[in-house]
């Protein structure tokens, strides 16, 4: 597709399962970022990947969340034994890296997971 | 740490008056500046960006610059409209280490009133 795309958009999850949220960046951006926006707050970096490596996961709240990118496109962010303080927005952002240049980050629409 | 710190929210202006969002920075290195939108029920799309000092991003109406002396890249439009209602989000990337990173503040809710 033209954009980058996030599934599913809602997800409403019993506390204590585990979800998976998937992004489809957008095709040849070898940049990819998930980040969380919960209500109020601003946006939380999680996680950023170089292709499939990710360089920097300073972001990932805790060891119940991890993400992985295969093939440099798609990426699944992975919260296991949810907690209702993972309720957010979570937003998947990519970009064409260009070395030491300063490109745009194009964000999806965001899954809402709600933890009940 | 690298940072960015924006003006909170919300701010409620009257359609035609004149809109300053705050932003200032901290950063290591030599940031680009960017300034996002969301749109209500949309995504965050680009609205400018600057690459370096004194540079001037514009976009819609919108401007902003690049100011290195108070690290300050504050948002202004000369006549808002209801249309403008929205999140703005001030943002930095670093190139550091071979990592790129994004750095957001926590955003600014405008409302506009017809």
């Amino acid at each position: 597709g033209a954009g980058v795309s996030q599934s599913p958009s809602n997800k409403v999850t019993e506390k204590g399962k585990d979800v998976e949220l998937r992004c489809d960046p957008i095709s040849g951006h070898t940049a990819l970022y998930w980040y969380r926006q919960s209500l109020g707050q601003g946006l939380e970096f999680l996680i950023y990947f170089q292709g499939n490596s990710a360089p920097d996961k300073s972001g990932l709240p805790s060891d119940r969340f991890s993400a992985e990118r295969t093939g440099g496109s798609v990426s699944t962010l992975t919260i296991q034994r949810t907690q209702q303080e993972d309720s957010a927005v979570y937003l998947c952002a990519s970009s064409p890296f260009v070395s030491g240049a300063n490109t745009e980050a194009f964000f999806g629409q965001g899954t809402r997971l709600t933890v009940v | 740490g690298d940072s960015v710190t924006q003006m909170e929210g919300p701010v409620t202006l009257s359609e035609e008056a004149f809109l300053t969002i705050n932003c200032t920075y901290t950063a290591t290195g030599y940031p680009s500046l960017f300034w996002y939108v969301q749109y209500p029920g949309e995504g965050l799309q680009l609205l400018l960006k600057a690459t370096k000092a004194d540079d001037k991003g514009s976009n819609k109406g919108f401007e902003a610059t690049y100011r290195k002396e108070t690290t300050s890249f504050h948002l202004e439009k000369g006549s808002v409209q209801v249309s403008d209602s929205a999140v703005y989000f001030c943002a930095l990337t670093l190139f550091t280490s071979g990592t790129y990173k994004y750095i957001f503040g926590t955003g600014t809710r405008l409302k506009v009133l017809a």
